[in-house]
């Protein structure tokens, strides 16, 4: 089956740099992903990794170690819009769909 | 339309009665996904569709859950006799097919309320 362990709440400031941590257990892997949800809203798509190393998408970076089963979002130069919920996500076994972890709340202040 | 979207946006209806929530998805996107987010919780996988055939409805909770899509387009999700357990937002996602759902497209999602 699938396990996927992330921190429920995180807090930051402006400016800052914050890693959000993902760990995961699952049979047959095809790819981490992380999307971001604002409160009531719905989730957007962030970053997919199915390589190790690092990937970049301006102030936000992915890293996937597939040996160590973890992830981590790193958002950089922290904005008041960056408060959100951070979903870690793996595709199922039949690689159909995503199976999600509870979401890490970050709360950025000034 | 340029996104996902679904009715009704709220939802409160009595225990025991049937709802259909419906998902309109993005124009030309063969696959489309159904997930539930209970209060304080992840994404639970529901249902996929390829087209209109359901290969993995693996997330149904239970037998008074059914989901159907017509057209290649339009979904809908039907739970019966609902119960208060039922209460979440459900959303709706869309890819451009299997080989893209990587990059899922969330709908708005419709709150539901069992009261």
């Amino acid at each position: 089956g699938q396990n996927i362990d992330q921190p429920t709440e995180m807090t930051a400031t402006e400016g800052a740099i914050v890693q959000i941590n993902c760990t995961y257990q699952t049979s047959g892997f095809n790819g981490l992903f992380w999307y971001q949800q604002h409160a009531g809203e719905a989730p957007t798509f962030l970053s997919y990794n199915v390589l190790d190393g690092l990937e970049e998408k301006g102030r936000f970076s992915s890293f996937l170690s597939r040996s160590k089963g973890y992830s981590y979002l790193l958002l950089k130069e922290l904005q008041m819009k960056d408060s959100a919920s951070y979903l870690c996500a793996v595709f199922n076994q039949a690689g159909t769909a995503l199976i999600f972890g509870k979401g890490t709340t970050l709360s950025v202040s000034s | 339309g340029a996104g996902v979207s679904q009715s009704p946006s709220n939802k409160v209806t009595e225990k025991g009665k049937d709802v259909e929530l419906r998902c309109d998805p993005i124009s030309g996107h063969t696959a489309l996904y159904w997930y539930r987010q209970r209060l304080g919780q992840g994404l639970e996988f529901l249902i996929y569709f390829q087209g209109n055939s359901a290969p993995d409805k693996s997330g149904l909770p239970s037998d008074r859950f059914s989901a159907e899509r017509t057209g290649e387009s339009v979904s809908t999700l039907t739970i019966q006799r609902t119960q208060q357990e039922d209460s979440a937002v459900y959303l709706c996602a869309s890819s451009q097919d299997r080989e893209s759902s990587y990059e899922q497209y969330f709908g708005p999602g419709t709150r539901l309320t069992v009261t």
